[in-house]
């Protein structure tokens, strides 16, 4: 399964809101996970199941989407979150991640 | 809490076989899955392969001739062979663990640091 994750750069400012999108060459279902990624650091797992949060994520971030279209929203972007972000399923082996999108500071 | 710490030489030379193992602590379960994943420059995130708490394996057919991943349990290891390698499997390798609760799929929750190999004569 092929994820493609639009857009490849996002520019935003602190304080705005941005929205991520992944899309999978055939569904899913709902096996479908987010991860940020800093440089020199391994992806932190953001969302799981498609909408659910991981342990210690803040309520800003959100996930949304079922079957091949999902969503990652962060509702008001801190200066931490600007970073890489994944989409990954493992609904179709082989699992495959999506290519990312990189949120920088505008 | 899990804590995962890959380890292994950095340096490779093309046509060896790579060993990398990942330590794990911590509790873990049965319906835990130890996954290896690489990242390199021109191929971002690819998925090499799990071994299952039973022993039970799946690797990415694009390694599959060439990879094995076995678990010691009495050890907490997890064990990646990569054999016959090359420039393209120069990469940074990580160990990330899945697991499931009923039917609800973690995600791959916790991740190792990661280590860099470079396979250069």
């Amino acid at each position: 399964i092929v994820l493609t994750q639009s857009p490849a750069t996002l520019s935003l400012s602190p304080g705005q809101g941005a929205t991520l999108s992944c899309r999978a060459s055939q569904t899913v279902t709902s096996f479908l996970a987010w991860y940020q990624q800093k440089p020199g650091q391994a992806p932190r797992l953001l969302i799981y199941g498609g909408s659910n949060r991981a342990t210690g994520i803040p309520a800003r971030f959100s996930g949304s989407g079922s079957g091949t279209d999902f969503t990652l929203t962060i509702s008001t972007l801190g200066p931490e979150d600007f970073a890489v972000y994944y989409c990954q399923q493992r609904s179709i082996w082989p699992w495959t991640f999506g290519q990312g999108t990189k949120l920088e500071i505008k | 809490q899990v804590h995962l710490q890959e380890s292994g030489p950095g340096l490779v030379k093309p046509s060896e076989t790579l060993s990398l193992t990942c330590s794990v602590s911590g509790a873990s379960s049965t319906a835990d899955y130890w996954n290896w994943i690489r990242q390199s420059p021109g191929k971002g995130l690819e998925w090499i392969g799990y071994v299952f708490y039973s022993g039970a394996t799946k690797y990415n057919p694009s390694l599959r001739s060439r990879v094995t991943i076995s678990l010691d349990t009495s050890k907490n290891q997890v064990s990646l062979l990569l054999t016959s390698v090359t420039a393209a499997d120069t990469a940074v390798y990580f160990c990330a663990r899945e697991s499931w609760y009923g039917t609800r799929w973690s995600g791959f929750d916790y991740w190792g640091q990661g280590t860099p190999v470079t396979v250069s004569s």
